[in-house]
């Protein structure tokens, strides 16, 4: 079962702004993940962010955390339409496991 | 090898029928996962091993079932008595075996169930 929990589902904007999407989860966590996936097949590793961290950069990538609310942002800045594809969050717990929320599916218009 | 390995990439089978999935890690990766992902949902856990044991199996949905990762390399997912239901991709990721660090993703499996 999944017990992450992303939002919005689905997320339409124009080229060049910025996109932020938000996941939940339940448990404590290690750290947690961003992926993306096109086209429904593998996914592909963005940004880690360990628990004891509560903002990381990478590119034009966000990501922030805060482990009290057990939260997560990932915000893509001047998005481009090769940025459309669905983006999942990740989180890793005591034992290793990697649990994946639903996920959300950015489309960006040229 | 360069990246995660899945085999094959797409598998038809008749329903009650016997299926292997196989997945190739990438070399020295220690920790090895297998996610199953039906259209429109995130990938759901099914099996995680760390070496050759299965650290974590909670995911697997039933006894029909199974992997194994005899040498703590290849791992194999096996179904038994196909059902429609287990139409989907069959992810699987290794980890270099840290908990930070990043899983690589193989292209998947899509078994499709007739």
């Amino acid at each position: 079962s999944q017990q992450g929990e992303e939002d919005p589902q689905a997320l339409s904007i124009q080229e060049g702004e910025n996109a932020t999407m938000n996941c939940s989860y339940k448990t404590s966590i290690n750290n947690l993940q961003w992926y993306r996936q096109n086209s429904g097949r593998g996914l592909v590793h963005l940004i880690l962010i360990r628990s004891n961290e509560r903002e990381k950069h990478s590119g034009r990538l966000r990501v922030t955390l805060d482990t009290s609310k057990k939260s997560s942002s990932l915000l893509i800045t001047a998005s481009r339409a090769a940025d459309t594809a669905s983006y999942f969050c990740a989180h890793t717990g005591a034992n290793s496991k990697l649990t994946f929320g639903k996920g959300i599916t950015l489309s960006v218009r040229p | 090898g360069a990246g995660v390995s899945q085999t094959p990439s797409n598998k038809v089978t008749e329903k009650g029928k016997y299926v292997e999935l196989r997945c190739d890690p990438i070399s020295g990766h220690t920790a090895l996962y297998w996610y199953r992902q039906s259209l429109g949902q995130g990938p759901e856990f099914l099996i995680y091993f760390q070496g050759t044991g299965a650290a974590d199996d909670s995911g697997l949905p039933n006894d029909r079932f199974f992997a194994v990762r005899p040498e703590g390399s290849v791992s194999t997912l096996k179904i038994q008595r196909t059902e429609r239901g287990d139409s989907a991709v069959y992810l699987c990721a290794s980890r270099r075996g840290g908990r930070d660090t990043e899983a690589f993703f193989g292209q998947g499996t899509r078994l499709t169930v007739v």
